[in-house]
């Protein structure tokens, strides 16, 4: 499968503990996003990256949240000291951004349960 | 007010039937437009992709783009029980943004 992928698919843990989140996006892919969504709505930007840099972050994101794309290729997404805010679906996506657009594929998801 | 308005539904329509989903937008630089399927406890899977106003068809599904209006459909003719699930239009301008989903259910 040359897909996007997630891990873990779930993940339940209790209040205050810290959580990490990894994706590989599809190989040849130069972007990577990640995203939140809670039950009935779209996904919500969180940060993207170009390559291993981080371009865009959210103002939403607060700063228990960060995101690395060390190499270029795989990311994680790490919450610290984790509130039940913090459940919901993480999605992340990749795509090959060129000048005439991009258009992102995502993952499976990592559903966070925060206890 | 959000950069991108969608219905969430729920929409419910017999098998065959002829499904319209919209959505508005109100940043006129949007150029890209998207729309994606998402089924229960699963990820978005991109459906259609048009750039600018105008239509684009594939099998059964057609996206329409008006951006004098700001506003995009997509259309499902024929629909299928296996239609059933939220759909999500997303724009890009520097970052995508995403309409909060329609929940179609098809009803055999």
């Amino acid at each position: 499968d040359t897909g996007v992928s997630q891990n873990p698919r779930h993940k339940i843990t209790k209040r205050g503990q810290n959580v990490t989140f990894r994706c590989d996006p599809i190989s040849e892919h130069n972007r990577l996003y990640w995203y939140r969504q809670t039950l009935g709505q779209g996904p919500e930007f969180l940060t993207y990256f170009q390559n291993e840099a981080q371009l865009e972050k959210s103002r939403l994101l607060s700063d228990r949240f960060s995101a690395e794309r060390p190499k270029g290729s795989f990311s994680t997404l790490e919450i610290q000291r984790t509130e039940q805010g913090d459940s919901a679906m993480y999605l992340c996506a990749s795509s090959l951004a060129t000048s005439g657009g991009d258009t992102q594929y995502f993952g499976p998801g990592t559903r966070l349960t925060v206890l | 007010q959000k950069e991108v308005e969608q219905d969430p539904g729920p929409l419910s329509v017999p098998e065959g039937a002829i499904v319209s989903l919209n959505c508005t937008y109100s940043n006129s630089a949007f150029q890209y437009f998207m729309w994606y399927r998402q089924y229960s406890r699963k990820g978005p899977e991109l459906l259609m992709y048009t750039y600018s106003s105008g239509n684009k068809e594939d099998g059964r599904f057609t996206a329409q783009v008006d951006k004098s209006s700001k506003y995009i459909s997509l259309f499902i003719r024929d629909s299928q029980p296996s239609d059933s699930a939220t759909y999500l239009c997303a724009m890009w301008r520097n970052q995508f943004y995403f309409g909060t989903g329609t929940s179609l259910t098809v009803i055999p």
